[in-house]
């Protein structure tokens, strides 16, 4: 099993560019989520979806953030514009509800600086 | 909203020592998580408590329950260097799998 597999692992951009990151959840896992992890802020929850579909964006800070889920094997989450306080560490997790909810298998995450 | 509180934030303690790391929450959950986070890397679930009184133990550490008060515990026993981490617990409310993470405990063994 290859676990959950996020690219790209760091990225360096500049305010106002668009950043894309992706995930690939563990094969047949029906939970996605989208975590956001800052100093100040801890481990955030943004988003996360059940069989594709998204259940709760209520921690997407701003329009400027945005999640898909297109088919079970691959999510992205789209930041544009970018700003430097979206810099943080961005981890995607999946988890199968029917045998152990709430255990999460987390990705290595994305490191994003935006200048 | 719920909150999940840990403390301390940060305990440096030398190895061979005992210590304890508190979780408070603030709302009623029946299943909570301990995980690890070393330096620069990604998550490892490390336990799952289901009910009151649930006690489970891997290796010094050893990870309790108590739905009543709102609290869990994550006891080391003579740490070693190798458990220098950070530790979260998270709670997982309602029906979905959402888990609210604490602020996290970052523990440095010394030797």
């Amino acid at each position: 099993d290859a676990g959950v597999i996020q690219s790209p692992r760091h990225e360096v951009t500049e305010m106002g560019q668009e950043v894309t990151l992706r995930c690939k959840p563990i094969s047949g896992h029906d939970y996605l989520f989208w975590y956001r992890q800052t100093m100040m802020r801890g481990l955030e929850l943004l988003i996360y979806f059940n069989n594709n579909v998204p259940i709760d964006d209520s921690g997407m800070p701003e329009d400027r953030f945005s999640a898909k889920m297109p088919n079970a094997s691959f999510s992205t989450l789209k930041i544009q514009p970018s700003e430097p306080r979206d810099s943080a560490v961005y981890f995607c997790a999946s988890s199968l509800t029917s045998t152990a909810p709430g255990e999460l298998f987390f990705g290595e995450g994305s490191r994003l600086t935006v200048l | 909203e719920l909150k999940v509180e840990q403390n301390p934030l940060f305990l440096s303690m030398q190895e061979g020592k005992n210590y304890t790391i508190y979780c408070n929450y603030s709302t009623t959950s029946d299943r909570l998580y301990w995980y690890r986070q070393d330096p620069g890397k990604s998550l490892e679930s490390l336990f799952v408590l289901l009910s009151n009184g649930a006690v489970k133990q891997e290796g010094r550490l050893m990870a309790s329950l108590d739905t009543k008060a709102r609290l869990s515990t994550l006891h080391i026993t003579a740490a070693v260097h190798d458990l220098s981490a950070t530790y979260f617990c998270a709670v997982l409310t309602g029906t979905a799998s959402k888990l609210t993470f604490g602020t996290g405990t970052r523990l440095q063994v010394t030797l």
